[in-house]
């Protein structure tokens, strides 16, 4: 069964620019959407984003200007980079597969890689 | 961003019947199906109901899930101690050029 891993930093500096991966085993990458969704510590969910397997994407307005994602079929590996970050960016992030329009479920979701936003 | 609006707390005894709401409007559960996700302490969420109503494999038929309008529910039958969790409720937002939006959340308690 598909399941999905995400990495990254786990720090990050103010104004600095936020990166993860998320790798994909046990499926195929193609023909699905793939999500990205955070969560503040404590607090709760909030969908920044998905990508289509072909490159596609839909943001969150609220983070859109900020935003940008990528999918690497060949590797199985999807990229979010989340620019000028603030200590209101610190969350786990998760990557989670997607249904897709019309119903626009997550399932599976990966483990979640906490970020925190820290001079 | 307006969330999904949902009651920040829910509890009941084992073996009774509990229900959480999930309010929304006309831009998003009023014209989009919902789905839930149940977050255990410490651990990613979990896809519990999709399309409003359907189980995934291996989900409890003691869950089940509705929607009325612009408003949706969560039920929870027989509850029992695993049950206890973070419930969310979730729905595409036609609104702009369409997003996901969450409903804040809601902590079942089994007491």
């Amino acid at each position: 069964q598909v399941q999905v891993l995400e990495s990254g930093p786990g720090l990050v500096t103010p104004s600095e620019t936020l990166s993860l991966t998320c790798a994909v085993s046990g499926g195929s990458i193609n023909s699905y959407y793939w999500s990205w969704i955070r969560q503040p510590p404590g607090k709760g969910l909030e969908w920044i984003g998905h990508i289509y397997y072909s490159g596609s994407t839909t943001y969150n307005p609220s983070l859109k200007s900020r935003i940008t994602t990528s999918v690497d079929t060949s590797k199985k590996q999807l990229t979010l980079k989340l620019s000028s970050v603030t200590t209101a960016d610190t969350a786990i992030y998760y990557c989670a597969r997607a249904s897709g329009p019309p119903h626009h479920w997550f399932a599976p979701w990966g483990q979640g890689t906490l970020v925190i936003v820290s001079s | 961003q307006s969330v999904l609006t949902q009651p920040p707390s829910a509890s009941g005894t084992p073996g009774q019947r509990v229900t959480i709401s999930c309010s929304g409007s006309s831009s998003n559960i009023g014209s989009n199906t919902v789905n839930w996700y149940q977050q255990l302490s410490g651990t990613a969420p979990k896809l519990l109901i999709y399309s409003n109503n359907v189980r995934p494999s291996g989900v409890p038929d003691r869950f089940s899930g509705s929607k009325s309008g612009t408003a949706a529910s969560l039920a929870i039958r027989g509850l029992q101690s695993e049950d206890e969790a973070d419930y969310y409720c979730a729905s595409w937002d036609d609104s702009l050029n369409g997003f996901v939006i969450f409903g804040g959340g809601t902590k079942l308690t089994v007491l």
